[in-house]
């Protein structure tokens, strides 16, 4: 089973930041909290990972809470391509290691 | 840059005939894997294949389901005799061992109907 907890869905207005929450509390030292998302239809794209520091890339930043048990993915201006539905996994992410996806959260970006 | 691609992207067949899903990963990669989305539902694993053995499987992957990889390019799932509950969306991934962290790329998908 997924380790985490998301909203089902969520709406944002275009050209805003959409922040997604995912609580993990159970989340274990050595996990890594990745993101990904699934455009309609489509394979899973990588969006981002980190293990305790906030990170950025091109596509979002990730900001981890200090103990871990939570985290926010955050979109810094969506548009409507970012309409998908986004998953937040914890998994050690080494080796063969699959990825167990949970139901997400369905982002609605809003014209 | 680089993508994992899948063939074909739909197909239809006739329940208990054979089917053979179609993977190259991407080409430095050496870890692999198929999962699938009955539509509607969560993305599920299926199994995962390192060295040309299956490093784990999943209880959906039962005696019907095989994978190979039969060169040096090519990844395949083959389902021996198709029920109906295999409808789904077949997407199958790869990773480099090599890199920090476990980042799966995953293909388009190939939609699976049985009739």
């Amino acid at each position: 089973d997924a380790k985490t907890t998301q909203p089902p869905s969520m709406d944002c207005a275009e050209g805003r930041a959409a922040n997604l929450p995912c609580n993990h509390s159970t989340i274990s030292g050595n996990e890594y909290v990745y993101w990904y998302r699934q455009i309609h239809s489509q394979g899973p794209q990588y969006i981002i990972h980190g293990l305790k520091n906030n990170e950025t890339n091109e596509m979002a930043s990730l900001i981890i809470t200090e103990d871990r048990k939570s985290s926010t993915l955050i979109l810094p201006h969506a548009t409507l391509r970012d309409t998908a539905v986004y998953y937040c996994i914890v998994r050690v992410g080494l080796g063969d290691d699959k990825i167990i996806f949970g139901k997400g959260t369905r982002l609605h970006i809003l014209p | 840059e680089p993508e994992v691609t899948q063939t074909p992207s739909h197909q239809v067949t006739q329940m208990g005939q054979e089917v053979i899903l179609r993977c190259v990963p991407i080409s430095n990669h050496l870890y692999f894997y198929w999962y699938r989305q009955i539509l509607g539902q969560k993305v599920e694993f299926l199994v995962s294949f390192y060295n040309n053995e299956i490093s784990e499987k999943s209880e959906i992957f039962d005696d019907q389901f095989s994978v190979e990889r039969p060169d040096g390019s090519n990844f395949t799932l083959k389902i021996r005799s198709t029920k109906l509950e295999d409808s789904a969306m077949y997407f199958c991934a790869s990773t480099n061992a090599w890199r920090p962290y476990n980042e799966q790329f995953f293909g388009p998908g190939t939609r699976l109907t049985v009739l």
